[in-house]
């Protein structure tokens, strides 16, 4: 376990449908990340927040989108998503701003988009 | 050029023997480093950190950082079929006023029994 937490870890929906990823973290760090990793594909960054404001937004489709009420809580929202979107969605969190900015991932959320 | 490079493998060696990684990165205001472990379907988890020049040891993993030649290896001793995965190379340096951090590709590592 490292401090974060994803739900769902796996979710199904139809391109039609609207859902939301969650992620949490107890480490008390200051910036929450979330990346895309598709299948023999590299970590895609998609957003960054740093105390609590959105600071890289790296030409996501608009059809993600991100929210962060607070330093420990990042949501992921989806609507009309594509085949081609079907992956696994990281999340992770670091304390920024000291050097030692190790990135702890959560276990993930399998997405597959019918 | 690829801001961080890795070889993807597969990087294949016997148990027992020495796996040797490599990444190479691009920006020399890069200042700390990372390796991560990724086994298939799961999340990555961190192996080692190095920030400054030379070698930092724990267990049977060595991370190795020569920052003149921009380059920084993870050194696997005794290798297990359990250390069979992907490995991830990342960088983190700070440019236009916030930290960026970046992950190489992976190199897909197999030892074999």
């Amino acid at each position: 376990e490292t401090g974060v937490t994803q739900t769902p870890r796996h979710l199904v929906m139809g391109m039609t449908n609207k859902k939301s990823l969650k992620c949490e973290q107890h480490l008390g760090h200051n910036a929450m990340y979330w990346y895309k990793q598709s299948a023999k594909k590299p970590l895609e960054l998609m957003f960054v927040y740093s105390l609590e404001e959105r600071v890289e937004n790296n030409s996501v489709p608009s059809r993600f989108s991100p929210e962060c009420p607070n330093s420990s809580h990042l949501f992921l929202h989806l609507h009309t998503l594509q085949p081609e979107d079907s992956a696994l969605y990281l999340c992770a969190s670091s304390q920024v701003g000291q050097g030692a900015d190790t990135q702890y991932f959560g276990p993930g959320t399998r997405l597959t988009v019918l | 050029q690829k801001e961080v490079e890795q070889n993807s493998g597969p990087l294949s060696v016997p148990e027992g023997a020495i796996a040797s990684l490599n990444c190479t990165y691009s920006d020399r205001g890069s200042q700390s480093f990372f390796w991560y472990r990724q086994y298939s379907g799961k999340s990555p988890e961190l192996i080692m950190s190095i920030y400054s020049n030379g070698d930092k040891e724990d267990g049977r993993f060595t991370a190795q950082l020569n920052k003149a030649s921009q380059y920084v290896s993870l050194l696997i001793r005794d290798s297990q079929p359990s250390d069979s995965a992907t490995y991830l190379c990342a960088v983190n340096l700070f440019t236009s006023g916030t930290y960026k951090y970046i992950f190489g590709t992976g190199t897909r590592l197999k030892v074999l029994a």
